[in-house]
């Protein structure tokens, strides 16, 4: 079956700009999550989501990155006034229940974001 | 807190070498740790996992035994392939928690 799946795949930005990044999981999944990965790095915890609601938000870096998954499967990770220090990829992950780490996560292929 | 800390890559080897690659990590309580492979193109993949202290994970080849005396993970492979070059992730996250904590990823070139 698909996977999940992200777009875009890249997307170019000036400083100042508001962005949004869209994220598809795998059909019936109910725990969404969100990661950065900045060059060089291993991805950074950002938020989840398990159905409509975010269970855990307290990777967001500030109150200019914001998520929503309003219907309980396609998420949005929305960026107000970006900054070159947000240029990462992000990565969109999600599992068939968020109750344990036992549960796989399964991740998508990542939105390139450049801030110029 | 919470970390994990990979050896630097990138790892160049000839194809049918042993393969090791080293991780530590530092953690509250006790954790399950993970290894995640991404291939060229793609996302992130469950390789292997090992849910508590002296438990092996294994697959396609690849070992990693739990040590919570040295608190590392270290990945192994006895002949690695050509096939095998990508980017590997440590990983440690704590039962009923979700969030995952990645080391920095160690890049495999496996040359023919």
């Amino acid at each position: 079956g698909a996977g999940v799946s992200q777009t875009p795949s890249n997307k170019v930005t000036e400083k100042g700009k508001y962005v949004e990044l869209r994220c598809d999981p795998i059909s019936g999944h109910t725990a969404l999550y969100w990661y950065r990965q900045s060059l060089g790095q291993g991805p950074e915890f950002l938020i989840y989501f398990q159905g409509t609601g975010a269970a855990d938000d307290s990777g967001l870096p500030n109150d200019r990155f914001f998520a929503v998954r309003p219907e309980g499967s396609v998420s949005t990770l929305k960026i107000q006034r970006t900054e070159r220090g947000d240029s990462a990829v992000y990565l969109c992950a999600s599992s068939a229940s968020g109750t344990s780490v036992y549960n796989e996560q399964f991740f998508g292929p990542g939105t390139r974001l450049t801030v110029l | 807190g919470n970390s994990v800390t990979q050896m630097e890559g990138p790892v160049t080897l000839s194809e049918e070498a042993f393969l090791t690659i080293n991780c530590t990590y530092t953690a509250t309580g006790y954790p399950s740790l993970f290894w995640y492979v991404q291939y060229p193109g793609e996302g992130l993949q469950l390789l292997l996992k090992a849910t508590k202290a002296d438990d092996k994970g294994s697959n396609k080849g690849f070992e990693a035994t739990y040590r919570k005396e040295t608190t590392s993970f270290h990945l192994e492979k006895g002949s690695v392939q050509v096939s095998d070059s990508a980017v590997y992730f440590c990983a440690l996250s704590h039962i009923n928690f979700n969030k995952f904590y990645f080391g920095s990823g160690t890049k495999l070139n496996v040359k023919p």
